[in-house]
């Protein structure tokens, strides 16, 4: 089957490192999305992943195990403004559409 | 615009009445996927278009759902007697080509229409 599991909420200090887990499981896998969605919006891109290892975009990384089915979004110097759902998306590889988590919800306190 | 547009913004609706929700994806994106969304859940995907092929129908819930895409470019969601179970946002995003992995996949989001059934 299909599934995409991440934790429904964390909380965060402003100004701390915080850690969103996705564990994945497709027929075929392409790639690994992260958005992210502020609520009341619409998601917005944040990354992608198609090779094992880290890539870093600024105070945002993300990091893609394909062996193990895992990746990560890691956010650092954490803002206020940083306070949204953080959505991870499988895309398979047969019709390339993309599986979706049901999101964590990430509260920043001061 | 540059990015995904969605009419209406807000639609309020009677239970049993038709509704259609439309969307304008990005200029040349042969891509164009509908989702739903409740209320602090994930995207529920409903259906895809890509180019002039037969579209992916397997998300749509049930046959109240149908969607058309004339000329490749706009699309339209219709309902048909709506049910309260069906208040959620409507999502609509659009891709490059949805043909083949990499970043040109990205879904670009509109900013969806907010269907509440009374």
């Amino acid at each position: 089957g299909q599934n995409i599991d991440q934790p429904t909420e964390m909380t965060a200090t402003e100004g701390a490192i915080v850690q969103i887990n996705c564990t994945y499981q497709t027929s075929g896998f392409n790639g690994l999305f992260w958005y992210q969605q502020h609520a009341g919006e619409a998601p917005t891109f944040l990354s992608y992943n198609v090779l094992d290892g880290l890539e870093e975009k600024g105070r945002f990384s993300s990091f893609l195990s394909r062996s193990k089915g895992y990746s990560y979004l890691l956010l650092k110097e954490l803002q206020m403004k940083d306070s949204a759902s953080y959505l991870c998306a499988a895309e398979s590889n047969s019709n390339y559409q993309l599986i979706w988590g049901a999101g964590t919800k990430l509260i920043i306190k001061p | 615009g540059a990015g995904v547009s969605q009419s209406p913004s807000n639609k309020v609706t009677e239970k049993g009445k038709d509704v259609e929700l439309r969307c304008d994806p990005i200029s040349g994106h042969t891509a164009l996927y509908w989702y739903r969304q409740s209320l602090g859940q994930g995207l529920e995907f409903l259906i895809y278009f890509q180019g002039n092929s037969a579209p992916d129908k397997s998300g749509l819930p049930s046959d109240r759902f149908s969607a058309e895409r004339t000329g490749g470019s706009v699309s339209t969601l219709t309902i048909q007697r709506t049910q309260q179970e069906d208040s959620a946002v409507y999502l609509c995003a659009s891709s490059s080509s949805g043909l083949a992995g990499g970043p040109q996949e990205t879904q670009y989001f509109g900013p969806g229409t907010r269907l509440l059934v009374l």
